[in-house]
């Protein structure tokens, strides 16, 4: 498939444990967040995404946190499985912008 | 996929050679966009559409051009590849209803430039 990086940063985690990835955004005026995951050979798929007028969000098995005053996300999964293995990124927005600005990734492995 | 697929899904080219990347879209969404991501940049936006035939440049547009002639049809052309165009190309589709602004990728194309 794909590689969609040679160099990024890389969480290692054993299956069952839970996982942080973050990510630190650039524009204090970006009001949307998303969060994508890429397996190999594949095209980004959407994961969760939040508002600027929430501080978290859940999903199943997921939860990202957003931390405003320091320009800082973060996706939690839960119970982390070998298919969670994974590039992670985030992406965000702001009123009036058409397209999301995407951070760089972090590669997520998954030991059994 | 959400109904978005992209042809070719692998070219090799040589340098100075036209090519054409088609994507192609069954869910009627409004704005379609082209990335290309390669080692090290995540995705980055090189051209996209908020309409029939209206189209806006991303941040890497140099080298590229699109047309987008119906709704489900967006294509990104490289007039004369070089190797630095070497990359993975996405093509995306989003229907930014409200202020949802989700957008959802297609497989994508692996493009080498010889």
């Amino acid at each position: 498939g794909e590689s969609v990086g040679l160099h990024l940063p890389t969480l290692s985690v054993q299956e069952g444990d839970n996982s942080i990835i973050n990510c630190a955004y650039s524009n204090s005026a970006s009001d949307y967040f998303i969060w994508y995951k890429q397996e190999s050979g594949k095209g980004p798929q959407f994961i969760i995404d939040i508002r600027s007028n929430m501080d978290k969000r859940q999903g199943q098995r997921v939860t990202v946190l957003l931390n405003k005053t320091v320009k800082h996300l973060s996706l939690q999964i839960a119970a982390t499985q070998p298919g969670d293995s994974a590039v992670y990124f985030c992406a965000e927005n702001w009123a009036g912008r058409r397209a999301l600005t995407f951070g760089s990734g972090t590669r997520l492995q998954v030991q059994p | 996929d959400a109904g978005i697929t992209q042809s070719p899904r692998h070219k090799v080219t040589e340098t100075g050679t036209p090519v054409t990347l088609r994507c192609h879209q069954t869910e009627n969404h409004r704005y379609m966009y082209w990335y290309r991501q390669d080692p090290g940049h995540g995705l980055r936006l090189i051209h996209y559409s908020y309409g029939v035939k209206d189209t806006d440049k991303g941040e890497v547009s140099d080298g590229y051009s699109v047309s987008r002639s119906k709704t489900e049809d967006f294509l990104l052309t490289l007039e004369s590849a070089t190797s630095s165009q070497t990359s993975v190309y996405f093509c995306a589709i989003s229907d930014l209803a409200g202020e949802i602004y989700e957008q959802y990728f297609g497989p994508g194309t692996r493009l080498t430039v010889t």
